[in-house]
């Protein structure tokens, strides 16, 4: 966690769009990728974006990646309250290191 | 069938113990991960191995034994066990190579040392 770093909390309302966002240190990272972690289960991965590009979209989720400034963000249009999870952004190096995880709380 | 599975799901044991957690995949991948998750969820890699050996081991205790009998296992021996060691561990699989060469996490176990 130290090389990757999240705000730890996000509370949004059904409906409105997160924006989860993410720094990292070492702009060799080849991939960096978005994981949920619902309640008491494992890490799922989201999506991932290639270092070489500047924005992914997929379906509700759009990755945007600014290299120079090393920084990642997740944005989720329309949060449902099955979006509330922690969501962790992680960069591949040889290795995977991970944010410390922002918690993500959706209120009607 | 599931990817990567853990066992046990939860073990509850006291200070002292000796305890193993096992990991297997299925998914053909030739490297494996334990990451230690604490109470605050920050998740930290313990070890990887790639095709049986290990190539990341990061200032774990050596109370902490990792063994890969083959590469589509890697299960956790954990000597003389601390109040501190409780967390949830988790196993996961990559494929190493081209591509983006994402993570599969086992569903996690949470060990509980009393």
């Amino acid at each position: 966690g130290e090389d990757v770093e999240q705000s730890l909390f996000l509370s949004v309302r059904e409906g409105d769009s997160s924006v989860i966002n993410c720094t990292y240190t070492d702009s060799s990272s080849t991939y960096l990728y978005w994981y949920k972690q619902e309640p008491g289960a494992g890490l799922q991965l989201l999506t991932y974006i290639f270092s070489n590009m500047d924005m992914k979209q997929d379906q509700r989720l759009t990755v945007l990646l600014n290299k120079k400034d090393k920084h990642l963000s997740l944005r989720i249009a329309d949060t449902q309250t099955g979006d509330s999870a922690i969501y962790f952004c992680a960069e591949r190096l040889l290795k995977l290191s991970f944010g410390a995880g922002t918690t993500v709380t959706v209120r009607a | 069938d599931t990817a990567v599975s853990q066992t046990p799901k939860y073990l509850v044991t006291q200070m002292g113990n000796d305890k193993s957690i096992k990991c297997e995949q299925n998914l053909g991948h030739d490297t494996m991960y334990w990451y230690k998750q604490d109470s605050k969820k920050f998740l930290k890699i313990m070890f990887s191995y790639n095709n049986k050996e290990l190539i990341i081991n990061e200032t774990v205790p050596n109370r902490f034994s990792p063994k890969s009998p083959d590469k589509a296992h890697l299960n956790l021996h954990i000597n003389s066990l601390e109040l501190g060691d409780s967390a949830v561990y988790f196993c996961a699989s990559s494929q190493e190579g081209q591509g983006s060469t994402e993570a599969f996490f086992g569903q996690g176990t949470r060990l509980t040392v009393v």
